[in-house]
């Protein structure tokens, strides 16, 4: 069955430092999502990307933030200068498109802002 | 903005006894309503949808109906088992030319003794 992937499962950083987080998606997918959870705090939508593009992004997508469908299988998520704030689990997500609404989730990447 | 009021945690069952994960929501359209259960060490994965007022989601022996007259979409299930064991998140959509976000109550972890 075909599944969203996502590496590393888990990231150690320093303050200040960039991360790339990755996510291969289920491959005829059409839509890409991240979303973030901190630790005890509800999931939080980040970003969402459709045809090369942010279709919408959240208040805590700011210009820190950055994604990439760099080959067509990938969709990365970069954190340019983290924060400890930004710890928290990072779950990216992709669905197929039309009247499917069901979004397929990878099992997350847990970032450690030390 | 829309919002996901769900049932705090955590919640410790019997085996074989009745389970009730409530769920109310805030939205301003017309949302599609989700549960969706994490695993230990997964991600999250769709338990069941409904896309309209009084359609009922089920899978797995877990209900949830949509109710717009009381803005609800509780998770029910009659006779739980230990390896239902996970948490529980209730979710909502709005409409939005197919890039539609999720928006997730804080989640309920659920325990299941033998």
């Amino acid at each position: 069955e075909p599944e969203v992937t996502q590496t590393p499962s888990h990231q150690v950083t320093q303050m200040g430092q960039e991360v790339i987080l990755r996510c291969v998606p289920i491959s005829n997918h059409l839509y890409f999502y991240w979303y973030r959870q901190i630790l005890g705090q509800k999931v939080e939508f980040l970003v969402s990307f459709y045809n090369n593009e942010i279709s919408e992004k959240s208040e805590i997508f700011d210009d820190q933030f950055s994604v990439e469908r760099p080959d067509g299988s990938n969709f990365t998520l970069k954190i340019r200068s983290t924060k400890l704030e930004d710890s928290a689990m990072y779950f990216c997500a992709s669905r197929a498109g039309g009247l499917v609404y069901e979004q397929f989730f990878g099992p997350g990447t847990r970032l450690t802002v030390l | 903005g829309d919002s996901v009021t769900q049932m705090e945690g955590p919640v410790t069952l019997s085996e074989e006894a009745f389970l009730t994960i409530n769920c109310t929501y805030t939205a301003t359209g017309y949302p599609s309503l989700f549960w969706y259960v994490q695993y230990p060490g997964e991600g999250l994965q769709l338990l069941l949808k409904a896309t309209k007022a009084d359609d009922k989601g089920s899978n797995k022996g877990f209900e949830a109906t949509y109710r717009k007259e009381t803005t609800s979409f509780h998770l029910e299930k009659g006779s739980v088992q230990v390896s239902d064991s996970a948490v529980y998140f209730c979710a909502l959509s709005e409409p939005n030319f197919g890039n539609e976000k999720l928006t997730f109550g804080t989640g309920t972890r659920l325990t299941i003794i033998p």
